[in-house]
């Protein structure tokens, strides 16, 4: 079965400081993963994803994840955290070799970045 | 384009009212998606259609949901008692079917059912 996990509920971080926002899958072919991000009374904005090629992905907002096969993580990072950073982060994974569209995805992080 | 569009963007109804939420997919897109959020429960899939046909409906949660989506740019979701307990920010989501793969959200329905 597939599966998303996203093991910290909140991630403190000081402006300016690097980030990282831990995801780790489970998917039984190849995984198409994402990152999205949710702002207060919002909707989910995608960020980023990991389709094939190379690892270290780059996405909006200066965020990058880099695929880590072996340790089946896709982890969410910055190198200098902002205060408007702030926000609930959720990872998602899919399939690729399935014919199912749906996403599954992570219970989210919520992000707080202290000035 | 102007992204997924719903309606309406807030929703206050009393127990036992039949509620419909409304979604505009982005045009060109193949795959709709139908989405809760609670704090309790997260964020969660109720349904899902491929070139407007059902696929997945296993995310409903009783038969007094329903969804329909009778054409390319129109979908619905009713739920006919509503009831406290579906108190939630409803999201609709389109994708394509394949490449480039990722959903694109609305701003989502809050409803409150008193």
């Amino acid at each position: 079965a597939q599966s998303v996990a996203q093991p910290e509920d909140q991630v403190n971080v000081a402006e300016g400081n690097p980030l990282t926002v831990k995801c780790t899958y489970s998917v039984s072919g190849n995984p198409y993963l994402f990152w999205y991000v949710q702002y207060p009374n919002r909707g989910l904005q995608f960020l980023l994803k990991y389709i094939t090629g190379d690892n270290l992905v780059k996405g909006s907002y200066g965020f990058e994840a880099e695929f880590n096969k072996s340790q089946t993580s896709f982890h969410l990072k910055k190198p200098s955290a902002l205060v408007s950073d702030s926000a609930l982060y959720f990872c998602a994974v899919r399939d690729g070799g399935d014919s199912n569209y749906q996403l599954i995805w992570g219970a989210g992080t919520k992000l707080i970045i202290k000035p | 384009d102007a992204g997924v569009i719903q309606s309406p963007r807030h929703e206050v109804t009393e127990m036992g009212q039949e509620v419909t939420l409304r979604c505009k997919p982005i045009s060109g897109h193949n795959s709709l998606f139908w989405y809760r959020q609670t704090m309790m429960r997260g964020l969660e899939l109720l349904i899902y259609f491929n070139n407007n046909v059902p696929i997945d409906d296993s995310g409903m949660p009783e038969d007094r949901f329903s969804a329909k989506m009778p054409n390319a740019s129109f979908s619905t979701l009713k739920i006919q008692p509503s009831e406290p307990r579906d108190s939630a920010v409803y999201f609709c989501a389109s994708s394509h079917e394949g490449y480039p793969y990722e959903q694109y959200f609305g701003p989502g329905t809050r409803l409150t059912v008193t």
